[in-house]
C-alpha cells in the first residue's frame, strides 16, 4: 500500500525556517516524481515545489522561489521542503504527493498535510 | 501565467447531474485532471487525462475537454459527493502546475 507521512509542521515566527519531511513506503520512491502542493485555511490548492525522480531538475512556484528548496533523498525513501524566510502567507497545510508519470501527469497519491503557521 | 477558472460553487439535488467547468485558455490542448476534497482530507483524483477514472471511482464521474473548457460531469450525484473539487493541469510554457479555483458542491 503506497503511504505518504508528512511531517515536520508547526508554529513558527515571520522570517523563521522549518523543513518538512515526507515518509514514503509501498512503492519504488527512486522511480517516482514527487510534488509539494499546499492549502491555506479555507483557500484552494496551491502546487508550490517539483521534483524529479533523481533530483536533477526542480521547479518552484513564483511564491516561493528563492524561499523554499525541495530535495530528496532516495536512499531513505524520503522528500525535503526546506521553508526559509517564512511569511505570514505561507501558513497553510502542507501536502507532498506522488506523480504517476511524466510532467502532464496527475497526482495519484497524497499525504495527509502537516499544518504550518506561520505568526508572532 | 496559466489561469484556470471554476465557478465557486455548484448546488444540485440528489439523483440529478452536477456539471462543474474549469475554464483556461485553449485548454483542450492539455491533459486535464480532477481532484474531490472533503473537509478535513487529502485531495483524491477522480479523473485523470480529461476523461479516465482511477479504479474505485465510480462511473457516475466523468469528464470531458475541448477548446477553452474542461467539464467534471457527476451524473445521479449522491449526499457523499458533496466535497470541493479542483481541476489541473501542466503549464509547459512556465514549468509549473497549476490548480483551478475549486468548485464547491452542494447537494441540496
Amino acid at each position: 500500500e503506497v503511504q505518504l507521512v508528512e511531517s515536520g509542521g508547526g508554529l513558527v515566527q515571520p522570517g523563521g525556517s522549518l523543513r518538512l519531511s515526507c515518509a514514503a513506503s509501498g512503492f519504488t520512491f527512486s522511480s517516482y516524481e514527487m510534488n509539494w502542493v499546499r492549502q491555506a485555511p479555507g483557500k484552494g490548492l496551491e502546487w508550490v515545489s517539483y521534483i524529479s525522480s533523481s533530483g536533477s531538475t526542480i521547479y518552484y512556484a513564483d511564491s516561493v522561489k528563492g524561499r523554499f528548496t525541495i530535495s530528496r533523498d532516495n536512499a531513505k525513501n524520503s522528500l525535503y521542503l526546506q521553508m526559509n524566510s517564512l511569511r505570514a502567507e505561507d501558513t497553510a497545510v502542507y501536502y507532498c504527493a506522488r506523480l504517476y508519470s511524466g510532467y502532464d501527469s496527475f497526482l495519484d497519491y497524497w499525504g495527509q498535510g502537516t499544518l504550518v503557521t506561520v505568526s508572532s | 501565467s496559466y489561469v484556470l477558472t471554476q465557478p465557486p460553487s455548484v448546488s444540485v439535488a440528489p439523483g440529478q447531474t452536477a456539471r462543474i467547468t474549469c475554464g483556461g485558455n485553449n485548454i483542450g490542448s492539455k491533459s486535464v485532471h480532477w481532484y474531490q476534497q472533503k473537509p478535513g482530507q487529502a485531495p483524491v483524483l477522480v479523473v485523470y487525462d480529461d476523461s479516465d477514472r482511477p479504479s474505485g471511482i465510480p462511473e457516475r464521474f466523468s469528464g470531458s475537454n475541448s477548446g477553452n473548457t474542461a467539464t467534471l460531469t457527476i451524473s445521479r450525484v449522491e449526499a457523499g459527493d458533496e466535497a470541493d473539487y479542483y481541476c489541473q493541469v501542466w503549464d509547459s510554457s512556465s514549468d509549473r502546475y497549476v490548480f483551478g479555483t475549486g468548485t464547491k458542491v452542494t447537494v441540496l
